[in-house]
């Protein structure tokens, strides 16, 4: 059964920092990983999306990474800013499945 | 805007009451999604539906139906609502199974049931 786990569970940082959010998955067999921000009490929004094949992606100020055979993905966020502050949930899809499976997120607060 | 569209926002039922929640995505998606999210569980998923005409349950399917309306359309229906049931729901929508370009999810619509 995949697991996906996220650490820090929070993390509180300076403005302008650079910093990395980790994304662990249990079964490599994967089809990709979706990169995902909340808001307190709003839905979920897009970042990036990696394919299986593919190492990374770039949006902006943002970096993901995937090693598929290690389990793992980060997520790089450079010269952190108060409005980066918000929970950020990574997924996976599974080869054989529709459904994303989610990690339990990683809140971040970005003071000022 | 482009996108999925969940309502209502809120809603509080009465234990033993029915609802059924609305979702429309004008993204021409094959595949729509419910997915349910509590704290300290994450989001699961409850049903989803590959493309028009089929349905499929997910994780926890329990107390829930469901109906792809049409392609744009995914309704969730709560037949007799528990307090078991409160919790924030969300739709989200993708093509082709989410191969391309992942998944979209709405806003979400928080129910409570007192």
């Amino acid at each position: 059964k995949q697991e996906v786990t996220q650490i820090p569970a929070a993390l509180s940082v300076p403005e302008g920092e650079n910093l990395v959010l980790n994304c662990s998955f249990t079964d490599s067999a994967i089809y990709n990983l979706q990169w995902f921000r909340q808001d307190p009490g709003k839905g979920l929004t897009s970042l990036l999306l990696i394919q299986s094949s593919q190492r990374e992606q770039t949006s902006g100020r943002l970096n993901a990474s995937l090693d598929k055979s290690s389990g793992r993905s980060t997520l790089y966020i450079a010269a952190s800013q108060p409005g980066d502050s918000a929970t950020y949930l990574c997924a996976v899809r599974m080869d054989s499945s529709y459904k994303l499976i989610f990690g339990s997120g990683t809140r971040l607060l970005v003071r000022p | 805007n482009a996108g999925v569209t969940q309502t209502p926002k809120f809603q509080v039922l009465k234990t033993g009451q029915s609802m059924t929640l609305q979702c429309a995505q004008d993204m021409n998606h094959n595949s729509m999604y419910w997915y349910r999210q509590d704290p300290g569980m994450g989001l699961r998923l409850i049903y989803y539906s590959a493309s028009e005409g089929t349905t499929d349950k997910g994780e926890v399917p329990n107390g829930y139906n469901v109906s792809r309306l049409n392609k744009r359309e995914f309704s969730l229906r709560l037949e007799s609502a528990a307090p078991s049931q409160t919790s924030v729901y969300f739709c989200a929508s993708s093509d082709s199974q989410g191969f391309l370009f992942g998944y979209t999810f709405g806003s979400g619509t928080r129910l409570t049931v007192v």
